[in-house]
C-alpha cells in the first residue's frame, strides 16, 4: 500500500511565524504535490515537484515556498504565516509520466490555524 | 484551460436510494477523469478513474461513473446508498502533459436513515 504521511494533523501558529509542513511518501514516486483545501473551493494546487530539487508553481503559490532535498520528502513553507492561510493542507504523490492516468495518493492532511 | 463543475454542494439521499453526483468538465483535449472521496478528518481516496477504453468505469464500494464526451460529463452513481457513503466527493480532471489535477469544489453527500 502506498503511504503518504504528513508531520502534523493539527497545527496552531501565530501571525508572522515561519511554518514548515512536512510530507513523506514511501513508494518512490517522482511527483509530489501540495494542495490547499477550503470549503466551497475544493482543492487548489500550491506547488508541485517532479524531481529532487525541481519544483513548479501551482495556481496559488503566493506566500508559500517548497523544498525537495530528498525524493521521498516534500516540504511546504509559509514564510510569514497570515490568518488567510488558515486552511487544510493536503500532500499527494504519484508516479512520473505525462500520460495523465497516474493516480495521486493523498496524505491525511494538516489542519492549520493561524491566529 | 481545464475546469470542473460539480452541481450541488450538498446532496441528501435516503439509505437504499440511488446516489447521483454530477460532474461536468471543460477541456480542450480528451481528459483523464477521477472521482475521489474524503471521509471526515481524512485525506482523499481514489474511487475510480477514466483514462481510455470503456466509458463506464467501476470503482470501489459499488460506485461507477460514465464518461460522456458529447455532454462533457462524468457523473458518479451508486444504485443503493449506505450510511457509510456519507462523505465529501470530488471530481477531478487532468489533461495529457499536465502533472497536476484540477478539482471541482466538492459535493457533500448525506445519507438519511
Amino acid at each position: 500500500d502506498v503511504k503518504v504521511t504528513q508531520s502534523s494533523r493539527y497545527l496552531v501558529k501565530r501571525t508572522g511565524e515561519k511554518v514548515f509542513l512536512e510530507c513523506v511518501q514511501d513508494m518512490d514516486h517522482e511527483n509530489m504535490f501540495w494542495y490547499r483545501q477550503d470549503p466551497g473551493l475544493g482543492l487548489r494546487l500550491i506547488y508541485f515537484s517532479y524531481d529532487v530539487k525541481m519544483k513548479e508553481k501551482g495556481d496559488i503559490p503566493e506566500g508559500y515556498s517548497v523544498s525537495r532535498e530528498k525524493k521521498e520528502r516534500f516540504s511546504l513553507i509559509l514564510e510569514s504565516a497570515s490568518t488567510n492561510q488558515t486552511s487544510m493542507y493536503l500532500c499527494a504523490s504519484s508516479k512520473a509520466g505525462l500520460a495523465g492516468g497516474e493516480t495521486q495518493y493523498f496524505g491525511p492532511g494538516t489542519r492549520l490555524l493561524v491566529l | 484551460a481545464q475546469s470542473v463543475t460539480q452541481l450541488g454542494s450538498h446532496v441528501s439521499v435516503s439509505e437504499g436510494a440511488l446516489v447521483l453526483l454530477r460532474c461536468n468538465y471543460s477541456s480542450s483535449v480528451p481528459p483523464y477523469l477521477f472521482w475521489y472521496v474524503q471521509y471526515p478528518n481524512q485525506g482523499l481516496q481514489l474511487l475510480l478513474k477514466y483514462t481510455t477504453g470503456a466509458t463506464l468505469v467501476k470503482g470501489i464500494n459499488g460506485f461507477e461513473a460514465e464518461f460522456k464526451k458529447s455532454e462533457t460529463s462524468f457523473h458518479l452513481t451508486k444504485p443503493s446508498a449506505h450510511m457509510s457513503d456519507a462523505a465529501e466527493y470530488f471530481c477531478a480532471v487532468r489533461n495529457t502533459g499536465r502533472r497536476a489535477l484540477t478539482f471541482g469544489s466538492g459535493t457533500r453527500l448525506q445519507v438519511q436513515p
